[in-house]
């Protein structure tokens, strides 16, 4: 299967410790995105990559957030000092080079709780 | 700011009957809009695109519609099937001008057998 990986699927911590998640997007896909959702709502966006820069991350993302693609393949998202509101599902996506309006390839998700 | 409004509530629908889903925006005038099915725990996967352009767009049961007058899309699924069930959720390029896409809440639908 070559669609966008997410690892791991299911992440269980402790207030106040750091977790951090990896995305393998699809395979030259320059584009790559993270989400959060919690639930009954839409997908919250987190931040976009474009190759290895950081193009955009939202103002709502407090500085514990953290995200990287080095060498513009995988990226991870690390959160540190993890809150119980921190709780929600990750989605990570992929969208291909050179298409505008280009449709976005999700992963399975990582789901993190927070005790 | 932008915004995004879709039905919260669920939808239920028999089997076979039109299932149409409403997408309403606000404050701005995107050039195209995107739908997108979620099932539980699983990631979304797209659907359907149409352009500011478009007046409707088809996919097998599935049409799309797109009123830039109304800001609104319709999504409609014909001779609905029990699995068809899911969530459904429109989705926006942003008006910062990359490459970021705003999703609505979403709205799940439940087609009964």
């Amino acid at each position: 299967d070559t669609g966008v990986s997410q690892n791991p699927r299911h992440k269980i911590t402790k207030r106040g410790q750091n977790v951090t998640f990896r995305c393998d997007p699809i395979s030259e896909h320059n584009r790559l995105y993270w989400y959060r959702q919690t639930l009954g709502q839409g997908p919250e966006f987190l931040t976009y990559f474009q190759n290895e820069a950081q193009l955009e991350k939202s103002r709502l993302l407090s500085d514990r957030f953290s995200a990287e693609r080095p060498k513009g393949s995988f990226s991870t998202l690390e959160i540190q000092r993890t809150e119980q509101g921190d709780s929600a599902m990750y989605l990570c996506a992929s969208s291909p080079r050179g298409i505008a309006t280009g449709e976005l390839f999700f992963g399975e998700g990582s789901r993190l709780t927070v005790l | 700011s932008q915004k995004i409004e879709q039905n919260s509530e669920a939808l239920n629908i028999q089997e076979g009957k039109t299932a149409t889903l409403t997408c309403n925006y606000t404050n701005y005038s995107p050039a195209y809009l995107q739908w997108y099915r979620q099932d539980p725990g699983r990631g979304p996967v797209f659907l359907l695109l149409i352009r500011e352009n478009e007046k409707e767009k088809r996919k097998e049961r599935l049409k799309v519609t797109f009123d830039t007058t109304l800001k609104q899309s319709l999504f409609h699924i014909t001779a609905s099937q029990p699995a068809d069930s899911a969530t459904y959720l429109c989705a926006l390029p942003s008006t910062s001008g990359t490459y970021k896409y705003i999703f609505g809440t979403g709205t799940r639908l439940k087609v009964l057998a």
